[in-house]
């Protein structure tokens, strides 16, 4: 079985400073990890995804995120917010060796002000 | 026009009604998804295709669901006799084969009164 979980369904940066999305999660298998940007009215976006090579995954729009093995994590991190970045945000694990269906967490609301 | 279009985008049914949401893959991809996004949540899967194959219906809620690709191409949704519950917005993806990108449509967003 695979989960998800976002802590913190609403994040508020403002614009130059760190982003930092949370996710960590549970896999009986080695996992893939994946995270998606949505904008409103639109469908999912990949940002960037781990399938078991590099740990530091880079993605577009100049985000990046770490797997972490030891913790279950796979936190989204940007160092200079834009205005453009404020969005929702999901990460979601699909179990190597199955059916690819990923299953996402709930999402994070990411808000960038002035 | 590259990406996975879907139609209508907006929906507004009485309960009751039946309704079909339409789905155009990528050309070309293998693996075709639909997903159910309520307010304020992920997505969550429903059924999952290879070419006109239905591999996966495990996420389907009820017995009201129902979805098809003939042709391995255009997918449809059809939900019978719909209920409130059933509002959301109705994702869906396409990929070239199981396990690569999904590439994502703008959904539809069903409305039950």
């Amino acid at each position: 079985a695979q989960s998800v979980t976002q802590l913190g369904s609403h994040v508020s940066v403002s614009e130059g400073a760190l982003v930092l999305l949370r996710c960590n999660y549970s896999s009986s298998v080695p996992p893939y990890l994946f995270w998606y940007v949505q904008y409103p009215n639109q469908g999912l976006q990949l940002l960037l995804k781990y399938t078991s090579a590099a740990t530091l995954v880079k993605g577009i729009n100049g985000f990046e995120a770490e797997f972490k093995k030891s913790e279950t994590s796979f936190h989204l991190t940007k160092p200079s917010a834009h205005m453009s970045d404020a969005a929702e945000y999901f990460c979601a694990v699909s179990e190597t060796g199955g059916s690819y269906i990923p299953t996402f967490g709930r999402g994070t609301s990411l808000i960038v002000h002035p | 026009g590259a990406g996975v279009s879907q139609s209508p985008r907006y929906k507004v049914a009485k309960r009751g009604q039946d309704v079909a949401l339409r789905c155009d893959p990528i050309s070309g991809h293998v693996s075709l998804f639909w997903y159910q996004q309520a307010l304020g949540q992920g997505p969550e899967f429903l059924t999952y295709f290879q070419n006109e194959a239905q591999l996966d219906k495990s996420g389907l809620p009820s017995d009201r669901f129902f979805a098809e690709r003939p042709e391995g191409s255009v997918s449809t949704l059809k939900i019978q006799r719909t209920q409130q519950e059933d509002s959301a917005v109705y994702l869906c993806a396409s990929s070239f084969s199981a396990g690569d990108e999904q590439f994502f449509g703008p959904g539809t967003r069903l409305t039950v009164l």
